[in-house]
Order: structure tokens, then sequence, then C-alpha cells
């Protein structure tokens, strides 16, 4: 059965930064792709970021570019997303998501419970 | 970048058909995945690709596309299905590639 668990979420100020991690089990995770998904509260979905499956592509938003980054670690099975230079708007249930195939962006069929990031002073 | 646009809301009486749309030029070239949320929740994937609907999703789920438009057709629509959903489509341009979620439609069932 796949698992994705997210962590690292927490109260930051703006300008500030966190790393979080999902851990993935239950599937070979080196094989698909990932993404990372946030909602800011009350709000629709935002696709933020992407990884191939090597972890040698990654893609993002154009709100988070330059500001995040995208990583994993297949020999952990574990996916993470530094946020740096929060921004209020930057707060956000997180999502990861686990793509169906090795491209990024296919459909996500499998999701975490997300971890909430708050940015405020 | 690009963009899908849904209804905010659509309604539909208890067993009657519903279909809920999603515009955007992305269409043209890439189907659209589709995601229901119900609150507190993260979403599930209901419907992707030209016709394929994950394991344990019910078949009164169906999605076609035309030109420029997704749908999602519920027919028989049950209580349980009360929810947002979500559009979705991949869309790549040199060097780059983007995901894209419409705004979500929000599903009464009454």
């Amino acid at each position: 059965e796949v698992h994705l668990v997210e962590s690292g979420g927490g109260l930051v100020q703006p300008g500030g930064s966190l790393r979080l991690s999902c851990a993935a089990s239950g599937f070979n995770f080196s094989s698909y792709a990932m993404s990372w998904v946030r909602q800011a509260p009350g709000k629709g979905l935002e696709w933020v970021s992407g990884i191939s499956g090597s972890g040698g592509s990654t893609d993002y938003a154009d709100s988070v570019k330059g500001r995040f980054t995208m990583s994993r670690d297949n020999s952990k099975n574990t996916l993470f997303l530094q946020v740096n230079s929060l921004r209020t708007e930057d707060t956000a249930v997180y999502y990861c998501a686990k793509d169906s195939k090795p491209i990024v962006g296919a459909c996500f069929d499998y999701w975490g419970q997300g971890t909430l990031v708050t940015v405020s002073s | 970048s690009s963009e899908l646009t849904q209804d905010p809301a659509v309604s539909v009486a208890l067993g009657q058909t519903v279909r809920v749309t999603c515009q955007g030029d992305s269409l043209r070239r890439s189907f659209a995945t589709w995601y229901q949320q119900k609150p507190g929740q993260a979403p599930l994937l209901v419907f992707y690709g030209k016709n394929n609907r994950p394991s344990g999703i019910p078949d009164r789920f169906s999605g076609s596309t035309s030109g420029d438009t997704a749908s999602l057709t519920i027919t028989g629509a049950q209580a349980e299905d009360e929810a947002d959903y979500y559009c979705s489509s991949r869309d790549t341009s040199i060097n780059h590639l983007e995901v894209v979620f419409g705004g979500g439609t929000k599903l009464t069932v009454l």
C-alpha cells in the first residue's frame, strides 16, 4: 500500500526558511516522478514543483522559482522541498503527490495528508 | 502561463446527472486529469487520460474532451459525491514544464 507522509511544516517569519520532507513507501520510489502541490486556506490547488524519478530534472511554478528547491533521495525513499525567502502568500498546506509515470504531471495517483506552512510575523 | 477555467459551483439533484467543465488552451494538447477533494482531506484522483478511472472509483464518473473543454460527468450523483472537483493538465513549452490546476468546482448534491 502506498503511503506518503509529509513533515517539516510550521510557523515561520517572512523571509525565513523551512525544509519539507515526504517519506514514501509501498512502491518503487525511483520509478516515479513526484510533485509538491499546495493549497492556501480556503483556496484551490496550486502545483509548486516536480521532479523526475531519477532526480535529474526539476520544474517549478513561476511563483516559487528561485526561492524553492526540490530534491529527492532515492536511497531513502524521501522527497524534499527547501523553501527560502518565504512570503505571507506562501502560507498553505503542502502536499506531496506521486505521479503515475516517471514524467512530471502525468497525473497524481497518490497524495499525502499535507503539512501546514504558516508564514507570519 | 496556462490557465484552466472552472465554474465555481454546480448543484445536482440526488440521482441525476451533472457535468463539471474545465476550459483552457492546454486541453487542446493534453488530456485533463480530475481530482475530488472533500473537506479536510487530500485530493483523490477520479479520472485521467482519454478514458481512465482508478481502481475503486465508481463507474458513474466519466470524462470527455472536446476542443479546449474537458468535462467530468457524474451519472446518477450520490450524496457522497458532494465535494470540490479540480481539473489539471500538463503543459510543456521549450525548456519549461507546467502543471496547471483549475480553480475548482464545488458540487452540491441536493
